[in-house]
């Protein structure tokens, strides 16, 4: 059974500060990772995508990938209220009967506070 | 632009009644398509996913089945409702990257 693990939080940081959001997965194949925003009583919404080992960057979000120690994280840079919500891990699955299903962590319960 | 609807957006029905969620996607063609469904304060769990018509991998031993009859058309359907198929349930549609939900059918039997 293909894993992906969150800390659930919830994870409490102030308005202004960087919140670090953390993600492993079992699936050593694995090449294609996500970072899902949910707002209480709403769909998830992509917020970032990542293939390669490194950081990718998007206005105050940075994912890093590491595909050797098999984890990747979100970082929220100048926190704001906001950006209050659960965050979602996901990975995708490489290829033979599984190809395209996607696996989610349990989410990790953000909460700023200004 | 893609987009992705589901319907209805709440839903109550009593233990023993059919269920029938539909979710149809606008702007793609074969795209993967998913149920997920997520119990309160839970993840999402993986119900169903289809990557062509007719094509449906089940992920969990449970009350309910999946349809694709047409590309862009996904169907969760059961034929007697449990109080524990009461959930979030998720549509979503892919292709070789990042999924994209639907808003979502909430979903209590009583």
């Amino acid at each position: 059974q293909k894993e992906v693990e969150q800390n659930s939080g919830p994870l409490s940081v102030p308005e202004g500060a960087i919140a670090s959001l953390n993600c492993t997965y079992s699936d050593r194949v694995s090449q294609s990772f996500f970072w899902y925003r949910q707002y209480s009583g709403k769909s998830p919404e992509l917020i970032m995508s990542i293939y390669s080992n490194g950081d990718k960057e998007d206005g105050r979000f940075t994912a890093q990938l590491n595909k050797a120690s098999q984890y990747v994280s979100l970082l929220i840079r100048d926190s704001q209220p906001s950006d209050s919500a659960t965050y979602l891990c996901a990975v995708k699955d490489a290829g033979g009967t599984s190809y395209g299903k996607l696996t989610f962590g349990q989410g990790t319960i953000l909460t700023v506070h200004p | 632009s893609q987009t992705i609807h589901q319907w209805p957006a709440t839903l109550v029905q009593p233990v023993g009644s059919p269920l029938s969620l539909e979710c149809t996607v606008e702007g793609t063609s074969n795209p993967n398509l998913y149920w997920y469904r997520q119990a309160a304060g839970r993840g999402l769990q993986l119900l169903f996913y289809s990557v062509g018509i007719g094509q449906i991998s089940s992920e969990v031993p449970q009350n309910l089945s999946a349809s694709r009859p047409q590309d862009r058309q996904f169907i969760l359907s059961s034929k007697k409702l449990l109080l524990s198929d009461s959930g979030f349930y998720l549509c979503a549609w892919g292709k070789t990257g990042a999924a994209f939900f639907g808003q979502g059918t909430r979903l209590t039997v009583v």
